[in-house]
């Protein structure tokens, strides 16, 4: 298995407080992915690093933020969280452009 | 990006071959076609990708139509193991975007 830790695995906030999630990688891939998950809407894609310091806004970028500072790791931010934030978050990882991407077991957030 | 049309879920029966569809009619000529399966309460697994031409590995095989517009990921014999839902998606761009269709639930019947 890909070398690939989201933390926490669940959490629990509430409204209106910062929260940040953390993927990390063992495996030296160039890009790493955040991505939500809901009922009905498949898998969306928040922010992605396309290397350190290198990033771009996805599909459902609004209150979301992400930094990378180095290569292992990729943090997702909300800065003030909300009801509709709740979700299951999923990393990902990949090589290259053309290969797969490896994924995460997933962080279920609730905010209450 | 590219916008993708799947059903949302299919049935099959065990040891028979299925056949699952993603139209992709805006999909650019660089913009690779990818395909995930994800099993209950786990991450998406990785199953195959392709450019233009046909592939096949172990656990799949991906048929790209010659306009680009749209393929079929091929199981050869379902297994009830098989049943998951199964995504689409595209690579696009110089950085590596990387996005998702909503997923076709396969069922598999024994």
């Amino acid at each position: 298995d890909a070398g690939i830790t989201q933390s926490p695995r669940h959490k629990v906030t509430e409204t209106g407080t910062p929260v940040t999630l953390r993927c990390h990688q063992t495996e030296n891939h160039r890009y790493m992915y955040w991505y939500r998950q809901d009922p009905g809407h498949g898998l969306r894609l928040i922010h992605y690093s396309y290397g350190v310091k290198d990033t771009d806004k996805g599909e459902v970028s609004d209150g979301y933020s992400v930094s990378r500072s180095k290569t292992e790791d990729f943090l997702l931010t909300l800065e003030s969280a909300t009801s509709s934030q709740t979700s299951v978050y999923f990393c990902a990882i990949s090589e290259s452009r053309p290969k797969g991407a490896f994924f995460g077991q997933g962080t279920r957030l609730t905010v209450v | 990006d590219a916008k993708t049309t799947q059903p949302n879920s299919m049935e099959s029966n065990e040891e028979e071959p299925v056949h699952l569809p993603c139209n992709h009619s805006t999909i650019s000529g660089t913009d690779y076609i990818h395909w995930y399966r994800q099993l209950p309460s786990q991450g998406p697994e990785y199953v195959i990708h392709g450019l233009t031409s046909n592939v096949n590995n172990r656990m799949a095989s991906l048929a790209i139509a010659e306009d680009r517009k749209s393929s079929t990921l091929i199981l050869h014999r379902a297994t009830l193991r098989d049943a998951a839902v199964y995504y689409c998606a595209f690579n696009t761009g110089a950085n590596s975007k990387l996005t998702f269709g909503k997923g076709i639930t396969l069922s598999v019947r024994p």
